[in-house]
């Protein structure tokens, strides 16, 4: 079954340092990944995916993941945070085989940015 | 151009009630998809259309929930009995095909009282 994990349930970061936000995946064939955040009582936008390609995958708002293949890793990055990045992130694995097609989402991560 | 909408935004609902939310995809999106966020989990997943079809219908929790798209846009999710347990946001979600990111919708939040 395919699942991803997110180990930390809040980052704490200053403004413009760098920041992290880890996912772990699991899956079996190949992964298909994404990162979404969620801001308060706003739906879910996506920022950034990995499908095949360049292990580095840039995405909106100045967001990257690295995509680790022997770490089965999918971690967010961001050179410099800001205030307004504060918000609840998710990753995400698409399982996508027979008929179905669904995201499954890892139990989030909140990440504080202070002034 | 428009994005994914729900309505209502908010519905509160006696136990054993009946309510019926509804979803907008992106004109255009072939697949369209609900979730269910309790609070303080990611969303869970719930049922997958492709087109006007349900093909994958296995996260709906029990026979109480059921949902359609009869003329493969709209959709909506209708749920029997209300329980409290079926207190929670439901998200609905588009997308042009399986490749592409899932575009969600703002969510309504259910309250069974």
């Amino acid at each position: 079954a395919q699942s991803v994990a997110q180990p930390e349930d809040q980052v704490n970061v200053a403004e413009g340092n760098p920041l992290t936000v880890k996912c772990t995946y699991s899956v079996s064939g190949n992964p298909y990944l994404f990162w979404y955040v969620q801001y308060p009582n706003r739906g879910l936008q996506f920022l950034l995916k990995y499908i095949t390609g360049d292990n580095l995958v840039k995405g909106s708002y100045g967001f990257e993941a690295e995509f680790n293949k022997s770490q089965t890793s999918f971690h967010l990055k961001k050179p410099s945070a800001l205030v307004s990045d504060s918000a609840l992130y998710f990753c995400a694995v698409r399982d996508i085989g027979g008929n179905t097609d669904k995201l499954i989402f890892g139990t989030g991560t909140r990440l504080q940015v202070f002034p | 151009g428009a994005g994914v909408s729900q309505t209502p935004s908010n519905k509160v609902t006696e136990k054993g009630k009946y309510v019926e939310l509804r979803c907008d995809p992106i004109s255009g999106h072939t697949a369209l998809y609900w979730y269910r966020q309790s609070l303080g989990q990611g969303p869970e997943f719930l049922i997958y259309f492709q087109g006007t079809g349900a093909a994958d219908d296995s996260g709906l929790p029990n026979d109480r929930f059921f949902a359609v798209r009869p003329e493969g846009s709209v959709s909506t999710l209708k749920i029997q009995r209300t329980e409290r347990g079926d207190s929670a946001v439901y998200l609905c979600a588009s997308s042009p095909d399986p490749l592409r990111e899932q575009y969600f919708g703002p969510g309504t939040r259910l309250t069974v009282t």
